[in-house]
C-alpha cells in the first residue's frame, strides 16, 4: 500500500504478558517514529530510527520497552510484562528525508488493551 | 527538552464560525511548527506549517500565526464545517539534530450545525 501500515489494529492482553507492534513505513522513507497517544491525551515521543543512525530512544518509559527496524524498513515495538496503564494507541510515522522538517506520515495506530 | 502547551483542549463552534486554537512553546531554538488534525479512528494529518522566517501563513480557510518573541504560535479555521470536526495537535521542533517532533495535548474540535 501507499501509506504506513501498522498491525495489529487492535491487540487485547493480559497484564503481565509480552507485545510485539508492527509498523511498514512507507516505501523509502529512512525516518521512522513510534508515538503513544493515552485515551484523552497528547502524542507522547517514544523513540525514532534514522537510517543507520543509532535510535534516539529518550521516550521510551521504562525497560520493558524496546524497538527494532530491520533492514531499514519493517519496525517492531515491543511490551514486556505489560501493564494496565501500557493501554494506548500506538502510532507509527515515517518520514522521507533525514531533515527533520519533513512531514510526518502516520499509520492508523494499533489500539493496545491490558486487562 | 521543547514543552509545547496548548489551549483550549475541547472547542466547540457553529458552522460558519471562526475556530481558534493557541499553542505556547519553551525551547527558542524552535523553529518548526506544524499543524496536525486527526480524524476518528485515523492517524494524524499534515494540516499546515509555519517556520520562523515568516510571521503568518494561509491556506484557503486555514492560516497559522506565528510570534516567537512571545514562543506562541495560533491556528485559525474560517467559516468551519462539519468535516473539520477532529482534534487538532501543534508542534514544535528545532531544525538541525534534534530528532523528536514535540506535541501539544490537542484541542478536540466539534463543529455543530
Amino acid at each position: 500500500g501507499a501509506g504506513v501500515s501498522q498491525s495489529p489494529s487492535n491487540k487485547v492482553t493480559e497484564k503481565g504478558k509480552d507485545v510485539e507492534l508492527r509498523c511498514d513505513p512507507i516505501s523509502g522513507h529512512t525516518a521512522l517514529y513510534w508515538y503513544r497517544q493515552s485515551l484523552g491525551q497528547g502524542l507522547e515521543f517514544l523513540i525514532y530510527f534514522q537510517g543507520n543512525s543509532a535510535p534516539d530512544k529518550s521516550g521510551l518509559p521504562s525497560d520493558r520497552f524496546s524497538a527494532e527496524r530491520t533492514g531499514g524498513s519493517v519496525s517492531t515495538l515491543t511490551i514486556q510484562r505489560t501493564q494496565q496503564e501500557d493501554s494506548a494507541v500506538y502510532l507509527c510515522a515515517s518520514r522521507t528525508e533525514a531533515v527533520n522538517t519533513g512531514e510526518l506520515f502516520f499509520g492508523e495506530g494499533s489500539r493496545l488493551t491490558v486487562l | 527538552g521543547e514543552n509545547v502547551e496548548q489551549h483550549p483542549s475541547t472547542l466547540s463552534v457553529q458552522e460558519g464560525d471562526s475556530a481558534v486554537i493557541k499553542c505556547t512553546y519553551s525551547d527558542s531554538a524552535s523553529n518548526y511548527f506544524p499543524w496536525y488534525k486527526q480524524e476518528l479512528g485515523k492517524g494524524p494529518q499534515l494540516i499546515i506549517d509555519i517556520r520562523s522566517n515568516v510571521g503568518e501563513k494561509k491556506d484557503q480557510r486555514i492560516a497559522v500565526t506565528l510570534n516567537k518573541t512571545a514562543k506562541h504560535f495560533s491556528l485559525h479555521i474560517t467559516e468551519t464545517q462539519p468535516e473539520d470536526s477532529a482534534v487538532y495537535f501543534c508542534a514544535a521542533i528545532p531544525t538541525g539534530t534534534a530528532s523528536k517532533l514535540t506535541f501539544g495535548t490537542g484541542t478536540r474540535l466539534q463543529v455543530t450545525l
